[in-house]
């Protein structure tokens, strides 16, 4: 079975410019969450889909960022424009149930 | 709102020494608790959960963490380390209310030495 996966693995962009980050969740996982992590520290949560409806989404910094998914399906998250602080790693994941959630390897995003 | 510390930032270990990485959380609403490992430029990978039931749970790679509630523990532990279990160890919590997002500690990173 396949595993979340994300694309892509690594970005570098000049600060300003607009970047675009997509996953495709575990078929049939209903929740998908995107999550930022900042070297040396633990995931943050951006946002929690469940199926279409972004259901918590008050860590997502809205001027700058936004996120879509449609259908239920896949997932994507954009910046625009990017700041040199959004450099970090993107995680992608989704569950089926409450509490498991697995995870993409993610995207590095530099921003220059 | 719950919150999660890892009281260590660096382990450093020898080879087929046991290890602890320590986990405390405060929650004012019963949580379920997780331990995920991170290998460089990966995504996280579950080691093991803890939902209900037994507080001593077992995981995948040998590793085991016991839930504490009185002392808001979630200490993982493996009894002898190999070189391949070197990697950032994240304790998260997600709170069994219906908001399903996990909260993560810091993360630990575990070194084992030759």
């Amino acid at each position: 079975e396949a595993g979340v996966v994300q694309s892509p693995r690594y970005k570098i962009i000049e600060k300003k410019q607009p970047v675009a980050f997509w996953c495709n969740p575990i078929s049939g996982h209903n929740t998908l969450y995107w999550y930022r992590q900042n070297l040396g520290q633990g995931p943050e949560l951006l946002i929690r889909y469940e199926n279409e409806e972004a259901v918590d989404d008050s860590q997502l910094p809205k001027d700058r960022f936004s996120a879509e998914r449609l259908k239920g399906v896949d997932s994507t998250l954009k910046i625009q424009p990017a700041e040199l602080g959004d450099s970090a790693v993107y995680l992608c994941a989704s569950s089926l149930v409450l509490t498991e959630a697995f995870f993409g390897q993610g995207t590095r995003l530099t921003v220059v | 709102a719950q919150s999660v510390t890892q009281l260590d930032s660096q382990v450093p270990v020898f080879e087929e020494a046991p290890v602890e990485l320590r986990c405390n959380y405060s929650s004012s609403v019963s949580v379920y608790l997780f331990w995920y490992v991170q290998y460089p430029n990966q995504g996280l990978q579950l080691l093991l959960k803890y939902l209900s039931g037994s507080t001593l749970v077992k995981g995948i790679n040998g590793f085991e963490a016991e839930f504490n509630k009185s002392q808001t523990s979630f200490h993982l532990r493996k009894p002898s380390v190999h070189i391949s279990d070197t990697a950032e160890y994240f304790c998260a919590v997600s709170l069994d209310t219906g908001r399903r997002a996990l909260t993560f500690g810091s993360g630990t990173r575990l070194q084992v030495q030759p």
